[in-house]
């Protein structure tokens, strides 16, 4: 049961341009969603996150926007570049209190980004 | 030096084979937890931990077992392998604070022959 769908499963976005990223999910419970980017041979690392009080969250040239009604979030690259290519993921939890589910994170299938020059 | 290491980084073993994965961790977190990637499956959570008393499985745990010997330390075990165990295993902890971030170390790739 995948809990999180994440699209497409691979782009590629010239230099300069926009990459988006696209994640949906079913548990309604979800209360924390945070993205992943992982480069060959390294584990994932936190890029940005977000909770669902908020529509839009903006790191530098990373951007999420998150639409509760529809149980969607997507991440948004500006100005893509070569050193962006890598594999992104988002992902849910129940948030970060310790409960009995505690912060158990449900991640996407991922997304292999490529920036071409 | 890293804050989450693992050991060993790649290993190749055969069928039926017991293995043990190590995670190592100077970070101070109390919750640490075990995943495994597959291509197209993303991040799967085998096992996790919130402290050295408290061990839970995660949603694909068959096959495994982990031990947690210490708050720095989360071993994980495969009984007998197979060989759709084969994959890249990574061990992550968790900070308490905001953004509660999980940091991960660079993974063990397993292949089981």
């Amino acid at each position: 049961q995948q809990q999180v769908k994440q699209s497409p499963q691979s782009l590629i976005v010239q230099k300069g341009g926009i990459s988006i990223i696209n994640c949906a999910y079913e548990n309604t419970a979800f209360d924390y969603f945070p993205w992943y980017q992982q480069f060959p041979g390294k584990g994932p690392a936190l890029l940005i996150a977000i909770r669902p009080d908020v529509s839009e969250k903006k790191e530098g040239r990373f951007t999420i926007s998150f639409n509760k009604s529809a149980k969607q979030f997507s991440l948004h690259i500006m100005d893509s570049q070569p050193g962006d290519s890598a594999t992104y993921f988002c992902a849910a939890s129940t948030g970060p209190i310790l409960t009995g589910g505690g912060n158990k994170l449900t991640f996407g299938t991922g997304t292999q980004l490529k920036v071409e020059l | 030096d890293a804050d989450v290491t693992q050991t060993p980084r790649n290993r190749i073993t055969k069928t039926g084979k017991r293995i043990m994965l190590e995670c190592s961790q100077t970070k101070g977190h109390d919750r640490m937890y075990w995943y495994r990637q597959d291509p197209g499956l993303g991040l799967r959570l085998i096992y996790y931990s919130f402290d050295v008393k408290d061990i839970n499985k995660g949603e694909i745990s068959d096959g495994y077992s982990v031990s947690r010997q210490a708050q720095a330390k989360f071993s994980l075990s495969l009984e007998s392998a197979i060989p759709n165990q084969t994959a890249l295993y990574f061990c992550a902890t968790r900070s308490d604070k905001p953004p509660y971030e999980q940091y991960f170390g660079p993974g063990t790739r397993l292949t089981v022959t």
